[in-house]
């Protein structure tokens, strides 16, 4: 099946530091991925949409200048969370759609636990 | 305010037994439910989905009935494995935005042996 490798799986770093999120997909190109934040016993929070060559569509409420992602190729799209803080502590995960408008057809990566101290 | 609810958190259940996920939605515009499975460590991956049209899916071990006058649907695993140990995710979209997915909380699934 269709893999999507996310790194590092796990992160801690000290407050103003920034952090990059790697997600690629393995075995096929994907023309969408999506960027999630989870956080303890709570739902799935759809961040942000990232599509290949374009600027990402950041859901209301998440910081584009804070959270920057980019999408250069149709195998990678990283996020990098500038100038941590605290609350930005949370579970990160990626997703990736080999074709257009099936959500059956999203792969997740194994998600990043970003701790900051 | 949440607009997919999975109100426990977790279940436990003896090995052979049916196990029953439930998850409740307030936006009437939901037309499409998936339930995504996930264990520690891994991503969440696709186990079942069903439309607003129909009340009830099946695929193999795995049920999912839809009751939209309540606005409740529930997973049915019958019968449960230990492998089936998981937390299950349920999800909702609304029509035209396939992947523009409303996440619960999940649960948390114990198949005791």
């Amino acid at each position: 099946g269709a893999v999507v490798s996310q790194h590092p799986s796990r992160v801690i770093c000290k407050s103003g530091t920034s952090v990059k999120i790697e997600c690629r997909s393995l075995d096929f190109q994907a023309t969408t991925m999506f960027w999630y934040r989870q956080f303890p016993k709570q739902s799935l929070m759809l961040m942000a949409t990232s599509n290949e060559g374009s600027k990402a569509t950041y859901e209301q409420g998440v910081e584009k200048d804070k959270f920057l992602i980019n999408h250069a190729s149709l195998t990678l799209s990283t996020l990098t969370v500038t100038s941590a803080h605290p609350e930005d502590s949370s579970f990160y995960i990626c997703s990736a759609q080999n074709y257009r408008g099936l959500a059956e057809k999203l792969f997740f990566g194994s998600g990043t636990q970003l701790s900051v101290l | 305010d949440q607009q997919v609810k999975q109100n426990s958190p977790s279940l436990s259940v003896q090995e052979g037994r049916i196990s029953i996920l439930n998850c409740d939605y307030t936006n009437s515009m939901f037309d499409y439910f998936l339930w995504y499975k996930k264990y520690p460590a891994e991503g969440p991956t696709f186990l079942i989905s069903i439309s607003s049209i129909k009340d009830k899916n099946e695929d193999g071990r795995f049920t999912v009935f839809l009751n939209k006058s309540a606005k409740h649907l529930s997973l049915h695993i019958v019968p449960s494995q230990p492998g089936d140990s998981a937390v299950y995710f349920c999800a909702a979209s609304a029509a035209g935005s396939n992947y523009q997915l409303i996440w619960g909380a999940g649960t948390k699934l114990i198949i005791k042996p």
